[in-house]
């Protein structure tokens, strides 16, 4: 069985300062993990993903995630926030199927 | 087309009505999924189409939800007898056939139904 846990549902940052949001996820097979991003009103957009290549996943907008394996999580990170990122974030995992199991959502505040 | 295109994007009902939301993917892609989205929740899954056909709709609720597909191009999802706790905004997305593990799906920007 696979799961996703967002340990936060809300997190603050002030413009220009690192953003860190955090996922931990259960899966009984080699997992692959997304993160999309969903700007209020939109579609929800790939972020980045991590499908057993390399273990820091770059993805669009200066966002990147790290795969550990021993700590069974997948964090999104961003050196330095802007106002345009204020949005909800969701950890998504798979495991070799079409079937995706999404995180309950962080939604992330940039403040000026 | 371009991207996924859902419609209509807002639709509010009366409690006992029938919704038909639609979803028209895109073009190539075989495969289509339909997710809910409750308030405050994740995304929960509710049906996925290869092609035409329904392999898997473990996530539909009750036998209210419905979807059909045509073409191997637009899909219907029919909720009938609504319900309140149905209010939610509804997600197609597409993707290439075997290719959601490694690409990532691609979403509409969902139908936002309201029941009262």
């Amino acid at each position: 069985a696979q799961s996703v846990t967002q340990l936060d549902s809300h997190v603050s940052v002030s413009e220009g300062t690192p953003v860190l949001l955090r996922c931990n996820y259960s899966s009984s097979y080699s997992p692959s993990l997304f993160w999309y991003v969903q700007h209020p009103n939109k579609g929800l957009q790939l972020l980045l993903k991590y499908t057993s290549a390399a273990t820091l996943v770059k993805g669009i907008n200066g966002f990147e995630a790290e795969f550990k394996k021993s700590e069974t999580s997948f964090h999104l990170t961003k050196p330095s926030a802007h106002m345009s990122d204020a949005a909800e974030y969701f950890c998504v995992v798979t495991s070799g199927t079409y079937k995706y199991i999404f995180g309950t959502g962080t939604r992330l505040k940039v403040l000026a | 087309g371009a991207g996924v295109s859902q419609s209509p994007s807002n639709k509010v009902t009366e409690k006992g009505k029938d919704v038909e939301l639609r979803c028209d993917p895109i073009s190539g892609h075989t495969a289509l999924y339909w997710y809910r989205q409750r308030l405050g929740q994740g995304l929960e899954f509710l049906i996925y189409f290869q092609g035409n056909s329904a392999p898997d709709k473990s996530g539909l609720p009750s036998d209210r939800f419905s979807a059909e597909r045509t073409g191997e191009s637009v899909s219907t999802l029919t909720i009938q007898r609504t319900q309140q706790e149905d209010s939610a905004v509804y997600l197609c997305a597409s993707s290439l056939p075997g290719q959601a593990n490694n690409y990532g799906y691609t979403f509409g920007s969902g139908t936002r139904l309201t029941v009262v």
